[in-house]
C-alpha cells in the first residue's frame, strides 16, 4: 500500500525559501502525478503543482514564478521549493498522488509551515 | 480559470437526516468533478470520482450526481462520523486542478 510522508522545517523566515520533501513508500512510483497541495489554517485547499516520474511538471499560475517541483526516482522522493515566502504562505502542506484518476487518492498527513521572523 | 462554488457554507443537521451538498462550476466540466471529506487535523479523503463513482471503501450512503456545471453530494442517512468539511474538486486543462471553498457539515 502506498504511503506518503512529508518532511521539512516547521518555521521559515519571510523572504526565504521553503524546501519540502515527500517520500513515497510501497506500491509503484511510476505512472502517477505526484502533487503538492496546501491549506492555510481554517481555509480551503490550493493545488501548487505536480511532477510526473519523468520529471515533467506543471504549476498553479498563482505560484508558478516561485515554485519548483523535482523528482528523485531512485530515492522515491519528490520535492517542493517555494521562494520569496510571505505570511500568506503559512499553511499545512500536503503531498498527494493522482494515479491518472484526475483526483488525489493518497495523501500524506501534512506538515505545518509557518512563515515568521 | 474555472471556479467552483459550494453551498451552503455550513449545513446543520442531526444524525439520521439526509444531507445535500451542492457544487457549481463556472463553466461546463462534464463529469470531471470529485468530492472529498476532511476531518479536523486529517488530510482530505477521496469520496467520489468522476461525479458519481464511489472511491474504494466509501459507504453506499454517499452518492454523487450531476454533470456539466451542477453537482450534488448526498449522504442518505448521517452517521456521527460524517460530520466534517466537504470539498469538491475539478479536473480541467489549465490549471488542471481546482477546489471549491468547502461545506462544513455540523451537528445540529
Amino acid at each position: 500500500q502506498v504511503q506518503l510522508q512529508e518532511s521539512g522545517p516547521g518555521v521559515v523566515r519571510p523572504s526565504e525559501t521553503l524546501s519540502l520533501i515527500c517520500t513515497v513508500s510501497g506500491g509503484s512510483f511510476t505512472g502517477s502525478h505526484w502533487a503538492w497541495i496546501r491549506q492555510p489554517p481554517g481555509k480551503g485547499l490550493e493545488w501548487i503543482g505536480y511532477t510526473f516520474n519523468n520529471g515533467q511538471t506543471d504549476y498553479n499560475p498563482a505560484v508558478e514564478s516561485r515554485a519548483t517541483i523535482s523528482v528523485d526516482t531512485a530515492k522515491r522522493q519528490f520535492s517542493l521549493k517555494l521562494t520569496s515566502l510571505t505570511a500568506a504562505d503559512t499553511a499545512v502542506y500536503y503531498c498527494a498522488r493522482d494515479e491518472a484518476l484526475g483526483a488525489f487518492d493518497i495523501w500524506g498527513q501534512g506538515t505545518m509551515v509557518t512563515v515568521s521572523s | 480559470d474555472i471556479v467552483l462554488t459550494q453551498s451552503p457554507a455550513t449545513l446543520s443537521l442531526s444524525p439520521g437526516e439526509r444531507a445535500t451538498l451542492s457544487c457549481r462550476a463556472s463553466q461546463s466540466i462534464g463529469a470531471s468533478l470529485f468530492w472529498y471529506q476532511q476531518k479536523s487535523g486529517q488530510p482530505p479523503r477521496l469520496l467520489i470520482f468522476d461525479a458519481s463513482n464511489r472511491a474504494p471503501g466509501i459507504p453506499a450512503r454517499f452518492r454523487g450526481s450531476g454533470s456539466g456545471t451542477d453537482f450534488t453530494l448526498t449522504i442518505s442517512s448521517l452517521e456521527p462520523e460524517d460530520f466534517a468539511v466537504y470539498f469538491c474538486q475539478l479536473r480541467a486543462d489549465r490549471p488542471p486542478y481546482g477546489f471549491g471553498p468547502g461545506t462544513k457539515l455540523e451537528i445540529k
